[in-house]
């Protein structure tokens, strides 16, 4: 099986321009979260979502939004890029939104300039 | 305000024993999760903790203190390949994940 995938790898893109992140699960998890990562910090929690059809704000949402339109499909959008936003995204996935393990797509590596 | 600390990097020899720690200060705990992250890649699960005591899974093994706010990973017989960092990550009274910064452990021969 897949897992999760997201897409694309990576992206450069330039300041004030609009951008989804695409991440898509095939284990039929109910809950499913973005992350960024940057270095010398942990992982962030952006926007998550415990089930299709419901959404909730992270640790750093400002300048993000998300959708859970079905099971599968969560996208990251960002609506106008700064260059702050230059980081890895992590999408990632869960059976719950309790104690389940999360488990991880590769990234997507977003260079704002 | 909610905080983990783990050392920045570690160095260990092919063969031998590390422990990484990890102290946490959370709104609430429901577990404490171990993951491991090659560079490049996406973290993925070695172990989770949310009772007492030790956890032993092959070469891997975690502890936790739940009184202490403190955990700790052991990796036995070192191998080139567990060069990597090592993330913890608390689940809060709300269920989400605080990570720390990870431990970037070096393995040399």
């Amino acid at each position: 099986t897949a897992g999760i995938t997201q897409a694309p790898t990576s992206q450069i893109l330039a300041a004030g321009r609009s951008m989804t992140l695409r991440c898509t699960q095939d284990m039929r998890h109910n809950a499913m979260y973005w992350y960024r990562q940057d270095l010398g910090l942990g992982l962030r929690l952006i926007h998550y979502s415990n089930t299709a059809g419901t959404t909730g704000k992270g640790e750093v949402p400002d300048g993000y939004s998300v959708s859970r339109a079905n099971t599968d499909d969560f996208p990251l959008t960002l609506a106008s890029a700064v260059p702050s936003q230059t980081s890895v995204y992590f999408c990632a996935s869960s059976r719950s939104g309790s104690t389940d393990t999360q488990y991880f797509g590769p990234g997507t590596r977003l260079t704002v300039l | 305000g909610q905080n983990i600390d783990q050392p920045t990097e570690m160095t260990a020899t092919e063969g031998a024993i590390v422990q990484i720690n990890c102290t946490y200060q959370t709104s609430g705990f429901n577990g404490l999760f171990w993951y491991q992250q090659h560079a490049g890649e996406a973290p993925t699960f070695l172990s989770y903790n949310v009772l007492d005591g030790l956890e032993e899974k092959g070469r891997f093994s975690s502890f936790l203190s739940r009184s202490k706010g403190y955990s700790y990973l052991l990796l036995k017989e070192l191998q080139m390949k567990d060069s990597a960092s090592y993330l913890c990550a608390v689940l809060d009274s709300n269920y989400q994940l605080i990570w720390g910064a990870g431990t970037k452990l070096i393995i040399k021969p």
